[in-house]
């Protein structure tokens, strides 16, 4: 067991480019999330995955925001046109999960995106 | 919906006291509770968690809290601090039966060990 993984860990880009990041849940596990957080606040729940389906998505996550899990194992957001309010660390965390109380999210390290 | 509230953005405790960090929920359905740490630029670690088993949840690195229906609290303690437990603490929930398993934090509390 590797654990949750996320690629870049660290990400600076101009206001206006795209950027994508990857997370590698932990094998098996079948709900995926991600988060984002900013300085000084808690995660805040942007979307998650059960297998390949995406069931929920929060209001933060504008249409600039896109996330996908084709397989049922890894998944990547892109952030389009970025703006430097989208400067934040975005988390990604897996679960295997058969009921609520089951739902243990599992978090990765991370990527922190800069926004110039 | 549901909501978190953590008292105290910063805490400071000398080595060997007690620690308390105080959470409070907010939930129109039973809920699932869960501290977390997180180190400096590192993800989240699961301390313990809470699902309507034990009212007295013991987790890892001696840590442990309490669910109190009556006062909507969850607060987490240890007897006695470490340095190594300098970190960031967030208390979150999920609304168990509501349909959803998003995680709704708290905005954290930063804990300071003074040797």
């Amino acid at each position: 067991d590797t654990g949750v993984s996320q690629n870049p860990r660290h990400k600076i880009t101009k206001r206006g480019q795209n950027v994508t990041f990857r997370c590698d849940p932990i094998s098996e596990h079948n709900r995926l999330y991600w988060y984002r957080q900013t300085l000084g606040q808690g995660p805040e729940f942007l979307t998650y995955f059960q297998n390949e389906a995406q069931l929920e998505k929060s209001r933060l996550l504008s249409d600039r925001f896109s996330a996908e899990r084709p397989k049922g194992s890894f998944s990547t957001l892109e952030i389009q046109r970025t703006e430097q309010g989208d400067s934040a660390m975005y988390l990604c965390a897996s679960s295997l999960a058969r009921s609520a109380n089951t739902d243990t999210q599992y978090f990765g390290p991370g990527t922190r995106l800069t926004v110039l | 919906a549901q909501s978190v509230t953590q008292l105290g953005s910063h805490v400071s405790v000398s080595e060997g006291a007690l620690v308390l960090l105080r959470c409070n929920y907010s939930s129109s359905v039973p809920p699932y509770l869960f501290w977390y740490v997180q180190y400096p630029n590192q993800g989240l670690q699961l301390l313990l968690k809470y699902t309507s088993a034990a009212t007295l949840v013991k987790g890892i690195n001696g840590f442990e809290a309490e669910f109190k229906k009556s006062e909507t609290s969850f607060h987490l303690t240890k007897p006695s601090a470490h340095m190594s437990d300098a970190a960031e603490y967030f208390c979150a929930v999920i609304a168990a039966g509501a349909g959803s398993y998003q995680l709704t934090f708290g905005k954290g509390t930063k804990l300071s060990v003074i040797p």
